[in-house]
């Protein structure tokens, strides 16, 4: 069974650069077959779909982030990562990893999820 | 506003069936693309509760079913169960914005 573990700082000050890690175990991202996803969730909100990348690289963005975001794949670790820049208090949520089908758009497994504040 | 439309709230007694209607639209559920559910208690991750519009996975209970109608989609769950009081969202993919969520139904369990 695949498990999806984020990390990062909890606290970003506002204007900087937000950075997560989604670290994968039980499963190798680069047997392909999944994309590899961010989803985040504004507190006491529903949830908004981030990105998502594919083992190769290949990316697709929420078409109201993809100026500031960029999402990255590192097989040699069987990590992948988020970076969203110039963070203002409106990117304040718990940011999940979640593992995608590539048949399809649905998400199977999902890590536990990361708070993550914009404040200064 | 999203995208799909999930009535904010929605209550059965213990035993009762209750259904959750996911509303969109011909650029997502109408346009062909199937639906999924997932179910989220608080302070924690979604679950996979439906995918392919009426598909579980393996250890969801067949309780849980799901259908796909036109521009909507609806999420059944019979025997209602103290312990099903929970979140539970609609999933699709639009043509323009991609992955889209609806906004969350939150279950009470009377």
């Amino acid at each position: 069974q695949v498990q999806l573990q984020e990390s990062g700082p909890g606290q970003v000050k506002p204007s900087q650069t937000l950075s997560l890690t989604c670290s994968v175990s039980g499963g190798f991202i680069r047997s392909g077959g999944y994309h590899w996803s961010w989803i985040r969730q504004h507190p006491g909100k529903g949830l908004e779909w981030v990105g998502y990348i594919s083992y190769s690289g290949s990316t697709y963005y929420n078409p109201s982030l993809t100026s500031r975001l960029t999402i990255s794949v590192d097989t040699s670790k069987n990590q992948f990562s988020l970076r969203l820049s110039s963070v203002t208090a409106a990117d304040t949520a718990v940011y999940y990893c979640a593992r995608r089908p590539s048949y399809s758009y649905y998400f199977d497994q999902w890590g536990q999820g990361t708070l993550v504040s914009v404040s200064s | 506003q999203s995208v799909l439309t999930q009535p904010p709230s929605v209550s059965g007694a213990p035993g009762q069936r209750v259904t959750i209607s996911c509303t969109g639209s011909t650029s997502n559920i109408g346009g062909g693309y199937d639906v999924h559910w997932y179910q989220q208690f608080p302070g924690t991750a979604p679950k996979l509760l439906i995918h392919g519009n009426s598909y579980r996975p393996s250890g969801v209970p067949d309780r849980f079913s799901g259908s796909k109608s036109g521009t909507s989609a609806s999420l059944a769950i019979t025997g209602l169960q103290a312990d099903d009081e929970a979140y539970y969202y609609c999933q699709s993919y639009d043509h323009s914005l991609s992955v889209v969520f609806g906004g969350g139904t939150k279950l009470t369990v009377l």
